[in-house]
């Protein structure tokens, strides 16, 4: 079974930007989480979303946002980028049902100049 | 206070030893917590979870959960220098991560 991917895998913006990011999670899998990795700051919570709906938000700015597709596939956007924003974006897939554990794509690397 | 706290490290053992990683947490209504591995440059990979007070072991790993004690912690028996990684622990219920505790291995 194919592991939860995520694009692009690297990105280059500029501050006052906009970004888009995806993740497609494993196949069955309905709920689709994403964290904000930093050196400083660790793994932070973004949001969380299932059947299309978000059932979870971190402390995050409205700039911040995201949605799920019918298919499970998940985005989230950034607006108005600025310095900070510059981290790993991590997306993580979880099974239905009894299993909890999440299963994390490789991370999109943005960085804001 | 943070949800969920580890020490940065690193923590440094020989080869062969025990290493012994902690995580405290404040949310006594929190039930299950998992342990993830990160190397570096990659992304984290769930190694163990615990539902329950006592231990759970599962080969070299054991996670010990003591819901009085509000903490959880994980032990590697016979470290090996590929167990250089960041264990990164998390509250389920909050879905919050600790720091993350950077273990090094030497031969």
């Amino acid at each position: 079974k194919a592991g939860v991917t995520q694009t692009p895998r690297y990105l280059i913006k500029t501050r006052g930007q906009q970004v888009t990011l995806s993740c497609s999670p494993i196949s069955g899998h309905r709920s689709v989480s994403w964290y904000q990795q930093t050196p400083g700051q660790g793994l932070q919570f973004l949001f969380e979303y299932f059947s299309e709906t978000q059932r979870n938000k971190g402390n995050f700015p409205g700039r911040f946002s995201g949605r799920q597709f019918s298919n499970s596939r998940s985005e989230m956007n950034v607006s108005t980028l600025e310095l900070g924003d510059s981290a790993l974006y991590l997306c993580a897939s979880r099974p239905p049902g009894q299993g909890y554990e999440q299963y994390f794509g490789p991370g999109t690397r943005l960085t804001v100049t | 206070q943070k949800e969920v706290e580890q020490n940065s490290g690193p923590l440094s053992v020989p080869e062969g030893a025990i290493a012994s990683l902690n995580c405290t947490y404040s949310d006594r209504g929190s039930q299950s917590f998992f342990w993830y591995r990160q190397y570096s440059g990659k992304s984290p990979e769930l190694i163990m979870f615990i539902y329950s007070n006592g231990d759970k072991e599962d080969g070299r790993f054991t996670a010990q959960l003591n819901k009085a004690s509000q903490y959880v912690s994980l032990l590697i028996r016979d470290s090996q220098p590929s167990d250089s990684a960041t264990y990164l622990c998390e509250g389920f219920q909050k879905l919050v991560f600790g720091t993350g505790t950077r273990l090094l291995v030497s031969p």
